[in-house]
């Protein structure tokens, strides 16, 4: 089956520590997307990446790195920078950046600071 | 920047019920216009686009929603809810003036009752 995965599905950190989430796609998708969700305010864009070694901020980049090694991953890295880390982290990917832009979802990631 | 509002945070239903999930967005020259679902704890999932062409869109699970433009409205409607239909509903637009990003709506969440 073709799919976004995301792993862990929960995940716990101390603070100041670093965390990385995992997403995978098998779905031969050029661009991926990463997204913050509060409860009562959407999703939030964090990081985009239209294609292999590139990516861009999104609208709330501040204490997030990404990279793009492969075209099927497409990993995020919270840092200790991020001042209010709990938060549902979902991903996305689409054919590719532009045009109309439908966007397939992985299951989430839930991060609790502890 | 696009902005989406949807214009209730809660809507509680019952069942066989019809209800209708209001979606309204800035003004932009060519809008693509999108609806997801989201079950708890799980990712996003398409209901429905409208990308050009017939105003009334159906989507998947007889949902069915009306783009008008004059209004720059995205109405999301289903005749008659079931109990499986309780999640949280996102409206999302994307343009060229945003380089075809998704923003999304804060979400509408459904709660159907027997």
């Amino acid at each position: 089956d073709g799919g976004i995965t995301q792993s862990p599905k929960y995940l716990f950190r101390k603070e100041g520590q670093n965390v990385t989430l995992s997403c995978e796609q098998n779905l031969n998708h050029d661009a991926m997307y990463w997204y913050r969700q509060d409860p009562g305010q959407g999703l939030r864009l964090i990081y985009y990446s239209q294609i292999v070694n590139d990516f861009q901020k999104g609208d709330i980049a501040e204490g997030y790195s990404v990279s793009r090694e492969k075209k099927e991953s497409f990993p995020l890295t919270v840092t200790s920078a991020q001042k209010n880390p709990t938060a549902f982290y979902l991903c996305a990917s689409s054919i590719s950046v532009g045009s109309y832009n439908e966007q397939f979802f992985g299951p989430g990631t839930r991060l609790t600071v502890l | 920047a696009q902005s989406v509002t949807q214009l209730d945070s809660q809507v509680p239903v019952f069942e066989e019920a019809p209800v209708e999930l209001r979606c309204n967005y800035s003004s932009s020259v060519s809008v693509y216009l999108f609806w997801y679902v989201q079950y708890p704890n799980q990712g996003l999932q398409l209901l429905l686009k409208y990308l050009s062409g017939s105003t009334l869109v159906k989507g998947i699970n007889g949902f069915e929603a009306e783009f008008n433009k004059s209004q720059t409205s995205f109405h999301l409607r289903k005749p008659s809810v079931h109990i499986s239909d309780t999640a949280e509903y996102f409206c999302a637009v994307s343009d060229k003036a945003n380089d075809y990003k998704l923003s999304f709506g804060a979400g509408t969440t459904v709660t159907v009752r027997a």
